[in-house]
């Protein structure tokens, strides 16, 4: 298994370019999350998934958008980028159920100038 | 916002154990405590979980209170390496869907 992969890694976008991370993770996990991590803070749940077509929305979720058409891929779509968004994003998943372990990707590094 | 409560910062020796608590008052009868950290900027990294028993593997210890409004993460021989943010977490169920709502953590250093 590969976990849950994240790309890009790195990204500088400029001010109003659109862009799309990418997540996929290879455990047939039904729930995805995606955080951001500004520079010495905690993270930050922007949207999650609970399956295939089911999408909610986290604590911080203005500026972004999910989709979810495959249990496998969960990306997430910045339309018109902002200063505000720069910061680290992660993505991570996990099976229904309590007690089950969450996996993390490694992260994706976003400026935007 | 978040259910759990952690100090700031924490820092112990080498060697010692490193005792990091964590407050959750509001927590529901099916919702577990999960303990991540995080090195520098890497991905979260798994600890431990528990329900309502004390609970140990090879990294760590998790002791929760009775009322399973609290509990403590023991590392029982820190070491360098376990510098990093510790997060607590409260694995929140509504509407049968599970929200993961981070706290601020507790940035634990080891001193040498």
């Amino acid at each position: 298994n590969a976990g849950v992969t994240q790309t890009p890694k790195f990204r500088i976008l400029k001010i109003g370019q659109s862009m799309t991370l990418q997540c996929a993770q290879d455990m047939n996990h039904n729930y995805m999350y995606w955080y951001r991590q500004d520079p010495g803070m905690g993270l930050k749940l922007i949207y999650y998934s609970v399956g295939a077509g089911i999408t909610d929305k986290g604590e911080v979720p203005n500026g972004y958008n999910v989709s979810r058409s495959t249990t496998e891929d969960f990306p997430l779509r910045l339309e018109l980028a902002a200063p505000s968004q720069t910061s680290v994003y992660f993505c991570a998943s996990t099976r229904p159920g309590v007690g089950n372990t969450i996996y993390f990707g490694e992260g994706s590094w976003l400026t935007v100038v | 916002d978040a259910k759990t409560t952690q100090p700031t910062s924490m820092d112990c020796a080498e060697g010692r154990a490193a005792n990091l608590p964590c407050n959750h008052s509001t927590i529901s009868g099916n919702e577990y405590v999960y303990w991540y950290r995080q090195i520098h900027s890497q991905g979260p990294q798994y600890i431990i979980h528990g329900l309502k028993n004390n609970e140990t593997n090879e990294m760590a210890s998790l002791i929760i209170t009775e009322d399973r409004k609290s509990s403590t993460l023991i590392l029982p021989h820190a070491t360098l390496r376990d510098t990093a943010v510790y997060y607590c977490i409260v694995r929140v169920a509504e509407d049968s869907s599970y929200k993961l709502i981070f706290g601020s953590g507790t940035r634990l250093l080891v001193r040498p």
